[in-house]
C-alpha cells in the first residue's frame, strides 16, 4: 500500500482565495482524521470521519473551513477564503477500527497564505 | 487543549547514550502511543500501550505508563543519528476513537 497520500505536498496562495487539500486514506481504513500542525498550537485535531460521516467537526476554527469525504477513497479540506493565519501543515490520517492501534499519517500539506 | 504535555521540550545526546522522553497526561486513557516525526515529513506510529499494561517493548524502544501518575516514558537505547526528530505522546480516551497530541520533544542526537 501507498499510504495515505495527500495533496498537494506544498501550496502558496493569496489572502482571500480558495484552497482545496486533498487526502486518499489507506484502503480499507474507515476512519480518517484531519489535523493542522502549527509551532504555536502544536497538533490540533479539525475534524474526523467514520465510515464516511462526519463525526467530530469541534475543531474546525470557523465557517471558513469546511471537509467532505464522498467514498471511502478520497476527502477534501477547504478554506474559503484563506487567511494568513490558516499558514500550518495540515495531515491527514486514517486508521482501522477495531483493537487499538496507531494512525498512519500522510507526509501533509505546507500551506502558506500570503 | 493538550492532554499530554512531554517533557523535556529538547533533548541533546551523543551517539550511543540512552534517550528518556516523559509524557503526563490528565484524564482517564484507553491507551497512549509515541510518534516519531521527521523534519518536513508526517507522524510515523512507534507504539501503543494500553492503560492496563505497565511496559512494552519495541526494538530499541521502551515504554512505561503508569496511570496512578498519569505518566509515561520513552526510552530510546544506543541511540543512532538517525533517531533525531521530534517525538510525540497522544492519548486515546476511548471517547471517539480520536487521539489528542502532546507539543512535542525533539531530539538531537549527534554523531
Amino acid at each position: 500500500d501507498a499510504g495515505v497520500i495527500q495533496s498537494p505536498r506544498h501550496e502558496v496562495t493569496e489572502m482571500g482565495q480558495e484552497v482545496t487539500l486533498r487526502c486518499k486514506p489507506i484502503s480499507g481504513h474507515d476512519y480518517l482524521f484531519w489535523y493542522r500542525q502549527t509551532m504555536m498550537r502544536g497538533l490540533e485535531l479539525l475534524i474526523y470521519f467514520n465510515n464516511n460521516v462526519p463525526i467530530d467537526d469541534s475543531g474546525m476554527p470557523e465557517d471558513r473551513f469546511s471537509a467532505k469525504m464522498p467514498n471511502a477513497s478520497f476527502s477534501t479540506l477547504k478554506i474559503q477564503p484563506s487567511e494568513p493565519r490558516d499558514s500550518a501543515v495540515y495531515f491527514c490520517a486514517s486508521r482501522l477500527s477495531g483493537a487499538p492501534r496507531g494512525y498512519t499519517f500522510g507526509s501533509g500539506t505546507r500551506l502558506t497564505v500570503v | 487543549s493538550q492532554q499530554g504535555e512531554e517533557d523535556p521540550q529538547a533533548l541533546s545526546i551523543q551517539e550511543g547514550e540512552n534517550a528518556t522522553m516523559n509524557c503526563s497526561y490528565k484524564t482517564s486513557i484507553n491507551n497512549l502511543q509515541w510518534y516519531r516525526q521527521n523534519s518536513g515529513r508526517g507522524l510515523v506510529h512507534l507504539i501503543l500501550i494500553r492503560s492496563n499494561e505497565r511496559e512494552k517493548h519495541s526494538g530499541r524502544l521502551r515504554v512505561t505508563l503508569d496511570t496512578s501518575k498519569k505518566s509515561s516514558s520513552l526510552l530510546i537505547t544506543a541511540s543512532r543519528a538517525a533517531d533525531t526528530a521530534s517525538y510525540f505522546c497522544a492519548t486515546d480516551t476511548g471517547a471517539n476513537s480520536k487521539l489528542t497530541f502532546g507539543k512535542g520533544i525533539t531530539l538531537s542526537v549527534r554523531p
